[in-house]
């Protein structure tokens, strides 16, 4: 089975509210994490990125956390906007040359 | 700059039938890796290849092949599609296929009828 996974596949956020998206992963050994967004039609665009020797990251208006305790990885989207409504992925590299994705989480943002 | 390309965008094919798609990466970047995203789902590692050697391969058959040309373009082929094949087809590209960013083209959508 895939070695990452999303919490839910589904997140509503009213506009201009902070955006939480998580995700759960298996393999210890994953030293890489991606976030990608995908819009309707189009490929996965690169958000952030974070290795495995960081517990926080911070871009423009996103901020991915790592926990590698328990295995999980956050995406932090301030101030969230319509343009921000898209389907979010985590992926993660195995055996450093491919990507591992999850499900995703479609984020709908409210006006 | 130009970003990783893909052609065609769309494309029908009928059961049984071949199936070339090409991407070509960012310029400087010598590794393609390609995927498969079913409907619904995440997208599925298929090949990569790097300075034109196959560096991975998922879980596919061995219906499907690529190749990497010296400018680093690359093929996917399929051969005898089946329904299941139906999918949207990405490429990404990397500077050397590790852990380093990936960017993926807009894909290519395969319907197999």
């Amino acid at each position: 089975g895939e070695s990452v996974g999303l919490h839910l596949p589904t997140l509503s956020v009213q506009e201009g509210d902070n955006s939480i998206i998580n995700c759960a992963y298996s393999n210890s050994a994953s030293d890489y994490f991606i976030w990608y967004k995908q819009e309707s039609g189009k490929g996965p665009q690169f958000i952030i990125d974070i290795r495995s020797n960081m517990d926080k990251r911070q871009g423009q208006r996103v901020t991915v956390l790592l926990n590698k305790t328990v295995k999980h990885l956050s995406l932090q989207i301030a101030a969230t906007q319509p343009g921000d409504s898209a389907v979010y992925f985590c992926a993660e590299t195995v055996n450093d040359y491919k990507l591992s994705f999850g499900a995703g989480t479609t984020v709908t943002v409210r006006a | 700059d130009a970003g990783v390309t893909q052609s065609p965008t769309h494309l029908i094919k009928t059961r049984g039938q071949h199936v070339t798609l090409r991407c070509s990466p960012i310029s400087g970047h010598k590794s393609v890796s390609w995927y498969q995203q079913v409907l619904g789902q995440g997208p599925q590692f298929i090949f990569q290849y790097y300075e034109k050697e196959e560096r991975g391969r998922g879980n596919f058959p061995d219906r499907f092949s690529a190749r990497q040309f010296p400018n680093y373009s690359s093929e996917l082929n399929v051969n005898a599609l089946l329904l299941g094949d139906s999918a949207l087809y990405l490429c990404a590209s990397s500077l050397d296929g590790g852990n380093t960013e990936a960017f993926f083209g807009q894909g290519t959508r395969l319907t197999v009828v």
